[in-house]
């Protein structure tokens, strides 16, 4: 089946720099990505829709600026946590919408500690 | 607006007792609606879904779930459980397919 993988799976980054997740499709050509995040204990929250070639949309709440999103191609998406500090150590997973067909598919996650 | 509650954040079964895992919904318009589960350090895996056709809808690994629309509920169920069910496992509610909105998760343990 379409895999969609996600890198680092574990990131630990001092408070203050930033770090970038990257999120790949690695069998099927995605128009649309999603990001989402997990604080412990709680739901899955959708943060942003990513679409290859234009400037994503953020869910309310979301800061654009912090969160940076680019989807520069196709198979890649990418989530750069600017100036990351401890209250954004959460599991953040991405998932990814065949161009072809209504399926999504989402990735195995990513861990961030910030300390 | 959509949302999505699953009651209790824990469950126990014995191995070969019956699974049920609760989920409600909130939605304004007809929904989509999904259950994945997710073991760990993995992604999350597709269990079943509904959209708007069989009302009860058979997944993989033998679970199955009912949409009652009554109720608003969908909740996730298996005769009898095995030991590499134990996972987490998400209800989750959408509009269009694409943008998901889930619950909190349950997560289920198997006991010998």
């Amino acid at each position: 089946g379409a895999v969609v993988s996600q890198h680092p799976s574990w990131v630990i980054c001092k408070s203050g720099t930033s770090v970038k997740i990257e999120c790949r499709s690695l069998d099927f050509q995605a128009t649309t990505m999603f990001w989402y995040r997990q604080f412990p204990k709680q739901s899955l929250m959708l943060m942003a829709t990513s679409n290859e070639g234009s400037k994503a949309t953020y869910e309310q709440g979301v800061e654009k600026d912090k969160f940076l999103i680019n989807h520069a191609s196709l198979t890649l998406s990418t989530l750069t946590v600017t100036s990351a500090h401890p209250e954004d150590s959460s599991f953040y997973i991405c998932s990814a919408r065949k161009s072809s067909g209504n399926t999504i598919y989402f990735g195995e996650g990513s861990w961030l500690t910030v300390v | 607006a959509q949302s999505v509650t699953q009651l209790g954040s824990h469950v126990s079964v014995s191995e070969g007792a019956l699974v049920l895992l609760r989920c409600n919904y909130s939605s304004s318009v007809p929904p989509y609606l999904f259950w994945y589960v997710q073991y760990p350090n993995q992604g999350l895996q597709l269990l079943l879904k509904y959209t708007s056709a069989a009302t009860l809808v058979k997944g993989i690994n033998g679970f199955e779930a009912e949409f009652k629309k009554s109720e608003t509920s969908f909740h996730l169920t298996k005769p009898s459980a095995h030991m590499s069910d134990a996972a987490e496992y998400f209800c989750a509610v959408s509009v269009n397919g694409n943008q998901f909105y889930f619950g909190t998760g349950t997560s289920l343990t198997v006991i010998p």
